[in-house]
């Protein structure tokens, strides 16, 4: 079975410009959450979404966005990059989104310049 | 503002030693608690645990839930060179707003 897989792997983008990042659930799963990853910090909460709607959002500026499509893949979505974006960001898929396991992808690494 | 602190934050052991990690936690609404080794980039999922499932083993890997003292351990027991790696401690909060607070996690290197 195919775990939950992200692309792209790395990016690198210009102060300013915007970027989307996919991710693909295990098959089944019907909730995603999004997570930033800054070196030598344990991950940050970003959004979950579960059936297409959010069910939780972190503490994010607005140019952070996310969507979930019928087939449960998810998009995040970031405007206006600064420096401080720069970082490993990570998607986990979970069978629902009511609190239970979450297994997480390779990630992107985003490298803003 | 929902708070898990993992200690150590950093731990060098031999081969074959026993080590235990820690994690408290300060998360409104709890759900549940996850354990997860990260080497390289996809933290591996370890445990969850609930309240109805306060106790967990896997292997030379166990782990227990302590709801009155808002915390957890993780033990590994006659550790190995491939144990090396980031434990990271992480609760589900529910509610209105589902969310998953990490800690900085433990860096645990295994000398031969």
């Amino acid at each position: 079975d195919a775990g939950v897989t992200q692309s792209p792997t790395h990016l690198i983008k210009t102060r300013g410009q915007h970027v989307t990042l996919r991710c693909s659930p295990i098959s089944g799963h019907k909730s995603v959450s999004w997570y930033q990853q800054v070196l030598g910090q344990g991950p940050q909460f970003i959004f979950q979404y579960y059936e297409k709607e959010e069910r939780g959002r972190g503490n994010f500026p607005d140019r952070f966005s996310a969507r979930q499509f019928p087939n449960y893949s998810s998009e995040l979505n970031v405007n206006a990059l600064l420096l401080g974006d720069s970082a490993l960001y990570l998607c986990a898929s979970s069978l629902t989104g009511l609190a239970t396991e979450a297994f997480f992808g390779q990630g992107t690494r985003l490298t803003v310049v | 503002e929902d708070k898990v602190v993992q200690s150590p934050l950093s731990l060098v052991v031999h081969e074959g030693d026993t080590v235990t990690l820690n994690c408290s936690y300060e998360v409104t609404n709890f759900r549940s608690l996850l354990w997860y080794k990260q080497e390289k980039k996809a933290p591996t999922f370890l445990f969850m645990l609930t309240s109805s499932g306060i106790e967990k083993k896997s292997g030379r890997l166990s782990s227990i839930l302590d709801k009155k003292e808002l915390s957890s351990i993780l033990n590994i027991t006659a550790t190995q060179t491939g144990d090396s790696a980031i434990y990271l401690c992480a609760v589900w909060r529910g509610g209105s707003n589902y969310k998953l607070t990490f800690g900085k996690g433990t860096l645990l290197t295994v000398n031969p």
